[in-house]
């Protein structure tokens, strides 16, 4: 119940294209939502986030959307860029003084020039 | 400033060294977390400290031991580790103590690789 279901695993796109990637979970207690990119070396980066009470947050190309119902949440790059290509990581988060961010699997990207 | 600083970046040690990661932050954050990575793999959570004092251990062998000196810094302090043990270690921070869900700041990382 505290998994965190990602996918695809891996995502090739072209320059300009809109990938899509996937989560899914189980524990209707997880309240906050985050998004983490990662480049090779260096620790993941908050991209975005987003509360089970919207359905949908922008922040400038990136995209998640939000299904309450069928506990289902994705993150979409816009016009994506080579300079996008990193592994992306979505999470679940408790909140609470104990809160623990549980991660997906995570997706790595590439965007071809 | 949303900076989390961890030092060293990277360390080698041998298996019967003693070392120590340090982590910083001047977010007023109230919760702390040391993660491990492996290569390709998420963060798996180790331990989290909330309002200086330690409020999950995720079942982590007693080689590693977290310290939180003060709200600002934490750190891991290792001992007789495993070839196994070589990986990224990650802290982060996040305000904590809420009743909703707030970001989690992470630093760059410590690579860690035991000899």
């Amino acid at each position: 119940q505290q998994q965190v279901k990602q996918s695809p695993q891996s995502l090739i796109v072209q320059k300009g294209g809109i990938p899509i990637i996937n989560c899914a979970y189980e524990n209707t207690a997880f309240d906050y939502f985050p998004w983490y990119q990662q480049f090779p070396g260096k620790g993941p980066a908050l991209l975005i986030a987003i509360r089970p009470d919207v359905s949908e947050k922008k922040e400038g190309r990136f995209t998640i959307s939000f299904n309450k119902s069928a506990k289902q949440f994705s993150l979409h790059i816009m016009d994506s860029q080579p300079g996008d290509s990193a592994t992306y990581f979505c999470a679940a988060y408790i909140s609470g003084n104990t809160g623990k961010l549980i991660f997906g699997q995570g997706t790595t990207l590439q965007v071809k020039p | 400033d949303t900076e989390v600083t961890q030092t060293p970046k990277h360390l080698v040690m041998g298996m019967t060294n003693k070392k120590s990661l340090k982590c910083e932050q001047h977010m007023g954050h109230r919760a702390m977390y040391w993660y491990k990575q492996k290569a390709k793999k998420p963060p798996e959570l180790m331990f989290v400290y909330s309002y200086e004092k330690l409020s999950i251990n995720e079942s982590v062998p007693s080689r590693f031991s977290p310290e939180c000196p003060n709200s600002s810094l934490l750190n891991l302090h290792l001992h007789a580790l495993q070839p196994e043990d070589s990986a990224l270690y990650l802290c982060a921070s996040s305000q904590g103590g809420s009743p909703v869900g707030t970001e989690a700041f992470f630093g760059q990382g410590t690579r860690l690789t035991v000899v």
